[in-house]
């Protein structure tokens, strides 16, 4: 199993962009590059999932180098309501998907 | 609406009871987890199945047993509940990423 390391506190304000680098050095070559989000009391968000280079949704975009040895997730233009926890995963999903949860990176956007 | 849904939402024991916690979810997904996360912590795997009919341990299964009823329905059951098993839990279903569900909050006096 891939081990994932984030920082664990990041602070921003509303407005800014806000990238969030997670390092996965033992990653896998089957493996997939997903992204959660959490609120308080609730269960965690798929937000994006990549492979290699950059995708983009409406929410994010994710950008991986082309070693995959990280992976920024990039949220544009955050706002107060972006203040969550933030997991980066890696796995490969192969009908059974043995995924480890850091403890995720927690964004705080000021006002 | 399509998604996982759990039950109890809250739930208070005395050391010793059981319970079964619920889970059910209408995306026809054939992979079902059940988590923990402790306040602070990141989330870890108690059980899962990857399809009906099989189940496999995750990190902490320890005093928790699971059955996976039919595709749609996965339960865990605590047989004598601990302190330590003071959590909150959720449950989710998997296709390309995870889906997870509201949690149970369980406190065990």
């Amino acid at each position: 199993l891939a081990k994932t390391t984030q920082p664990i506190s990041m602070d921003s304000y509303e407005g800014q962009e806000v990238n969030i680098t997670c390092s996965h050095n033992n990653i896998a070559t089957n493996d997939y590059i997903t992204w959660y989000q959490q609120f308080p009391s609730q269960g965690p968000r798929f937000i994006i999932q990549g492979y290699k280079t950059k995708v983009t949704n409406e929410v994010a975009s994710l950008f991986i180098p082309a070693d995959r040895k990280s992976s920024t997730l990039s949220l544009p233009r955050v706002s107060l309501s972006d203040t969550a926890v933030y997991y980066c995963l890696v796995g490969f999903y192969t009908g059974g998907f043995k995924t480890i949860f850091g403890a995720g990176t927690r964004l705080f956007v000021k006002a | 609406n399509a998604g996982v849904t759990q039950t109890p939402k809250f739930q208070v024991l005395k050391t010793g009871q059981s319970m079964t916690l619920q889970c059910a979810q209408d995306m026809n997904h054939n992979s079902m987890y059940w988590y923990r996360q402790d306040p602070g912590m990141g989330l870890r795997l108690i059980y899962y199945s990857a399809s009906e009919g099989t189940t496999d341990k995750g990190e902490v299964p320890n005093g928790y047993n699971v059955s996976r009823l039919n595709k749609r329905e996965f339960s865990l059951r605590l047989e004598s509940a601990a302190p330590s098993q003071t959590s909150v839990y959720f449950c989710a279903s998997m296709e390309l990423g995870y889906t997870f569900g509201s949690g149970t909050r369980l406190t065990v006096v």
